[in-house]
């Protein structure tokens, strides 16, 4: 059985970029969330995807953006990069909407400069 | 709004004692309290979980209990060891369509030999 994994693993922007993280859900789960981890803290809910819409979204801007394709995989865009878009970026998948238990990634850290 | 206070923020215990880690939630609606360990460089790993209709549940050296009258919930370790040196989040969640997981701010175990 495959777990979550992400890619890249680092990443390195500057102010006012866009940039794009990717996930591949666990074997057989089909929603997929996305979690912000700033340095020191717990990870903080940006958004859910399942059967590729939305279900789901935190206190977080809409220049969070993210896509599910029909492979569960998922990806998280984020536009007009500001500084204190730098943490690690956390994906999650469940086995199914609504199912409590998340397995999470590796993560993908991103520094904005 | 929904929000879990996890203490202390640092702990040191020697080898071969226990650990406990205390968390509080502010939504009774809260009905799924996982635990995860992430170690330097990692994703979140779920440790243990408990569902509101449990007191207590206990895997090998580790055990979680819930009050949900006081909506307090800990994660006891007995035994420890240098490998369970690590950071240490509790976590809230509702079930329902959107399953997003709170998580309290972490707590830094280190296992002293």
């Amino acid at each position: 059985e495959t777990g979550v994994t992400q890619s890249p693993t680092h990443l390195i922007k500057t102010r006012g970029q866009q940039v794009t993280l990717r996930c591949s859900s666990q074997s057989g789960h089909n929603t997929v969330s996305w979690y912000q981890q700033a340095l020191g803290q717990g990870p903080q809910f940006i958004f859910q995807y399942y059967r590729e819409e939305e279900n789901g979204r935190g206190n977080f801007p809409p220049r969070f953006s993210g896509l599910q394709f029909p492979n569960y995989s998922s990806e998280l865009n984020v536009n007009a990069l500001e500084l204190d878009d730098s943490a690690l970026y956390l994906c999650a998948s469940s086995l199914a909407v609504g199912l409590e238990t998340q397995y999470f990634g590796p993560g993908t850290r991103l520094l904005v400069l | 709004g929904e929000n879990v206070e996890q203490h202390p923020s640092t702990l040191s215990v020697q080898e071969g004692d226990s650990a406990v880690i205390k968390c509080t939630y502010s939504d009774s609606a809260s009905n799924y309290f996982p635990w995860y360990k992430q170690e330097l460089g990692k994703g979140p790993q779920l440790i243990i979980d408990i569902r509101s209709n449990v007191g207590e549940k206990k895997d090998q050296r580790i055990a979680v209990t819930l009050n949900k009258t006081a909506k307090h919930f800990s994660l006891h370790i007995t035994e420890t060891q240098p490998e369970d040196s690590a950071v240490y989040f509790c976590a809230a969640s509702i079930r329902s369509s959107a399953s997003k997981i709170i998580f309290g701010s972490g707590t830094r175990l280190s296992i002293r030999p």
